[in-house]
Order: C-alpha cells, then structure tokens, then sequence
C-alpha cells in the first residue's frame, strides 16, 4: 500500500465548476501535510499547506481531517489555468516528502 | 522562497557513463534532497543531502549508484553512474530553509541515456 494515496484522475470539468480532490495517508505520523501543483515538464510548485483548522486561499480550499488520515482540496470556479496535476503530499518527522501519485485536472472552455 | 538554480537543465548520455547535477541556492538552507520523477509517475525520494557527511539513502538507492555532495549549505551535486537507460528520468533538488514550512524545488534535470 502506498503511504500516500490519490485519485490519479483524470478530472474533467467546465470552466466554473467546482472540483474536489481527496487524499489519503498510512503514516499517523506524519507531521504536515501540502498541496503541491505540478505543470507538465515543470517542477512542483506549492499550492497550499494543509492543516486541520483548514485553510482557504482564494479559490482554493484545503483540509485535514487526522482522525481519518484524510486531505482534501477544493477548487471553486475552475479556471482553464488550473490544468495542471495536484499532489497531495505527507512530511515525515524527518522532514522528509511523501508524494503521491498526483491527481490530474483538466478545466475545458 | 529559496531560488535554487539547477544545471544541467537536460542531457541525453551514452550507457555506461556518469552525470553529475548541481544544485545551487541563493540562501543558506536547512535540509536538500534530491528527488527523481519517472515518466508518468510522481516523485520518490533518493537521498536526504547532508552537510560535510555522508547522504541518508532511501531503500532502493545506493551511494555507489548515485554519489552526493553538500559541502556546504547552499550547494550538492547528484551523480547518475554508469547509466543504463532505466535511469532516464528526471532529477529534482529540493531545499527547506529554517523557520518555514514550503519545500522549493529546482527546475530539474531531464535525463535521457541512450
């Protein structure tokens, strides 16, 4: 089982729809939680660190639920700009990255 | 953020050589890692890059295969050795700089051994 797990999608949504991204975890342990976003042939970028108050940026929402080793994203009012993947990711307490396999969107005109 | 410059942005190789990648930060940071991302696939971590010792490989990679560097905290090299062209792929560098919680990453290296 992978220690982090994602839908790989891919999600395919009208300009202005509202998409939700789910995420799981295997390690309790693991310390915090992100959002990253990766455009083709480029590197990850960071979306939005997650925490269990949630957090929103923008259009942007995300959460985390512990109890449940659950994250999730929402994005609202997609835009074509939004195409990318999204991955979700676990930091150990050796600050180190657990990257899922990334859950792709695609936003039509 | 850090501002990470990583060389060579590509290079196709020839089997049975050796490729080193640098990476260079603007800012003197905490902990570099070094990444690689398959086709098609995300990224999984080769080794945490330790300053003036030896780098913490995760299973699965060895340092004979891949040899790192940091000596210093603004600068590690990667080495790809003896190449097959299972390890075309390509090579990420990731810095965290104390006090904040955002991992930056290079632009990466697109490797292609033919």
């Amino acid at each position: 089982r992978k220690e982090v797990e994602q839908d790989p999608g891919p999600f395919n949504v009208p300009e202005g729809a509202t998409v939700a991204f789910n995420c799981t975890y295997s390690n309790s342990a693991s310390q915090s939680f992100f959002w990253y976003r990766q455009d083709c042939r480029k590197e990850p970028k960071l979306l939005m660190s997650v925490y269990s108050s949630g957090n929103e940026d923008g259009r942007f929402t995300a959460q985390l639920n512990r109890a449940s080793q659950y994250i999730s994203l929402l994005i609202r009012d997609s835009k074509l700009s939004d195409s990318a993947t999204y991955l979700c990711v676990a930091q150990d307490s050796s600050y180190k990255l657990i990257f899922g396999s990334g859950t792709r969107l695609l936003v039509r005109p | 953020s850090a501002v990470i410059s990583q060389k060579p942005s590509r290079d196709i190789c020839q089997r049975g050589t050796s490729l080193t990648i640098q990476c260079q930060v603007d800012s003197q940071v905490t902990m570099m890692f070094w990444y690689r991302q398959q086709p098609g696939q995300s990224l999984t971590l080769i080794a945490t890059a330790n300053q003036g010792s030896e780098a913490t490989y995760e299973s699965g990679f060895v340092i004979d295969k891949f040899p790192i560097s940091r000596p210093n905290l603004t600068f590690s090299t990667l080495t790809v050795s003896n190449m097959s062209p299972e390890d075309s792929s390509i090579y990420l560098c990731s810095v965290l700089r104390q006090g904040t919680t955002g991992y930056t990453f290079g632009s990466g290296t697109r490797l292609t051994v033919v």
